[in-house]
């Protein structure tokens, strides 16, 4: 089984400024099947990212994914109020699908 | 635009089963596979398994062996998740979750799952 791990644990910042979210997988991830979801309190997850970086359809452009092999990031260029979440890295290139423990992008 | 829509909130005693339903509407629902997510209080997301209504075959995580089935009725778009001996640490919300579906070469995969259902929170307690 891949084991994800996500860092920070909680990111702590205004809006307007950069966040950068990492997840790191215990072995590599077959063809980029890495996705990323967003999912705010008493919400679904929502599919933000699949193939490492590709944008699910509706996302806006300030969410952008990168990496391949172990070590894959999540970009949000300019944080809007709506972009406070918490977010999940997941892998589907092997079974059994895995998913990060999470990262909670809060109000500094 | 296609909607997962869950069966209601469950309470449930601790050795019982429960079974959710996840109904899709507005789109095809045989050539996609459904997946079950749960989540815990306060925690994060873990996958039990899913299913494939086309091929008809469902896979679990080594987790929920012997404890989970998931079925899925064409005929209804429905799929189902039913778990047994249930305990406390299964009080959770239930997800089902859709995801294309690749062939790879050790069988057909899924792909990121793009559309959700609502949820079906999940209380155990005696």
């Amino acid at each position: 089984e891949i084991v994800l791990t996500q860092s920070p644990g909680t990111l702590s910042l205004s809006p307007g400024e950069r966040a950068t979210l990492s997840c790191r997988a215990s072995q590599s991830v077959s063809s980029s099947y890495l996705a990323w979801y967003q999912q705010k309190p008493g919400q679904a997850p929502r599919l933000l990212i699949y193939g490492a970086s590709s944008r699910a359809t509706g996302i806006p452009d300030r969410f952008s994914g990168s990496g391949s092999g172990t070590d894959f990031t999540l970009t949000i260029s300019r944080l809007e109020p709506e972009d406070f979440a918490v977010y999940y890295c997941q892998q589907y290139g092997s079974s059994p699908v895995t998913f990060g423990p999470g990262t909670k992008v809060d109000i500094k | 635009q296609v909607q997962l829509v869950q069966s209601g909130a469950e309470v449930k005693k601790p050795g019982s089963s429960v079974k959710v339903s996840c109904k899709a509407s507005g789109g095809t629902f045989s050539s996609y596979a459904i997946s079950w997510v749960r989540q815990a209080p306060g925690q994060g997301l873990e996958w039990m398994g899913g299913i494939i209504p086309i091929f008809g075959t469902a896979n679990y995580a080594q987790k929920f062996q012997g404890r989970v089935t998931i079925t899925a009725d064409e005929s209804t778009s429905t799929a189902y998740m039913e778990l047994s001996s249930l305990r406390s640490e299964d009080t959770a919300v239930y997800y089902c979750a859709r995801g294309s579906i690749r062939l790879a070469a050790a069988g057909p995969r899924v792909d990121a799952f793009d559309i959700w259902g609502q949820g079906t929170m999940v209380t155990v307690s005696s």
